[in-house]
């Protein structure tokens, strides 16, 4: 089947550890995003990317990084930086514009971080 | 700045009811928008999307229809089941080149269907 894997699902970190988080998708899209949602807040955007090797700073990159290295993958890694990093977090991709329902976006299952 | 609002943040409906979900937008330059359908603690799954060219868009018993000259949308559900109970929320992609652009999302509305 089609889709974006997100993995872990649930994932527990310790003050001033880096911790990656996994986003795959096999849908051939371009279009990478990733999301954080915090209980009674809108999806905030954190990264995206249009293509390989290029990606964007969102809202709240600030304590964040991603790569870029292959058109199915797009990880992020939350660093010891990010002063409050416990939340859910969305990854996304987009079918290109102008195809057959342009610009729809997919979302995978989410991982949520917590902070000990 | 694009502003996107969703009134009301929780709604409770018997079951079997007609509802409506509304979707407020303040800038109407927009690609399309995007309904989708969130259940506790798991991703967003899409419903319906409406091109800016679109008025309305059908999926079985749901409806979404699109005035951008007034900034709304609305979607609507029949015949509202216990299956519908999840956490409603919109999208609007702005009118920019380029495959990629910052989506902007409402807060949502939960909706209970009861028993």
């Amino acid at each position: 089947d089609g889709g974006i894997t997100q993995s872990p699902k649930y994932l527990f970190r310790k003050e001033g550890q880096n911790v990656t988080l996994s986003c795959e998708q096999n849908l051939n899209h371009d279009a990478m995003y990733w999301y954080r949602q915090d209980p009674g807040q809108g999806l905030r955007l954190i990264y995206y990317s249009q293509i390989v090797n290029d990606f964007q700073k969102g809202d709240i990159a600030e304590g964040y990084s991603v790569s870029r290295e292959k058109k199915e993958s797009f990880p992020l890694t939350v660093t010891s930086a990010q002063k409050n990093p416990t939340a859910f977090y969305l990854c996304a991709s987009s079918s290109p514009l102008g195809s057959v329902n342009t610009g729809e976006l997919f979302f995978g299952e989410g991982s949520r971080l917590t902070v000990l | 700045k694009q502003e996107v609002t969703q009134i009301p943040a929780a709604l409770s409906v018997p079951e079997g009811e007609n509802l409506v979900l509304n979707c407020s937008f303040t800038d109407s330059a927009i690609y399309n928008l995007q309904w989708f359908r969130q259940d506790p603690g798991k991703g967003l799954t899409s419903l319906l999307l409406i091109q800016s060219s679109q008025r309305e868009q059908t999926s079985g018993r749901l409806n979404a229809s699109l005035d951008k000259s007034s900034g709304r949308s609305t979607l609507y559900i029949a015949a509202s089941q216990p299956g519908d109970s999840a956490t409603y929320l919109c999208a609007v992609r702005p009118l920019r080149a380029g495959t990629a652009s910052k989506l902007t999302f409402g807060t949502g509305t939960r909706l209970q269907v009861t028993l």
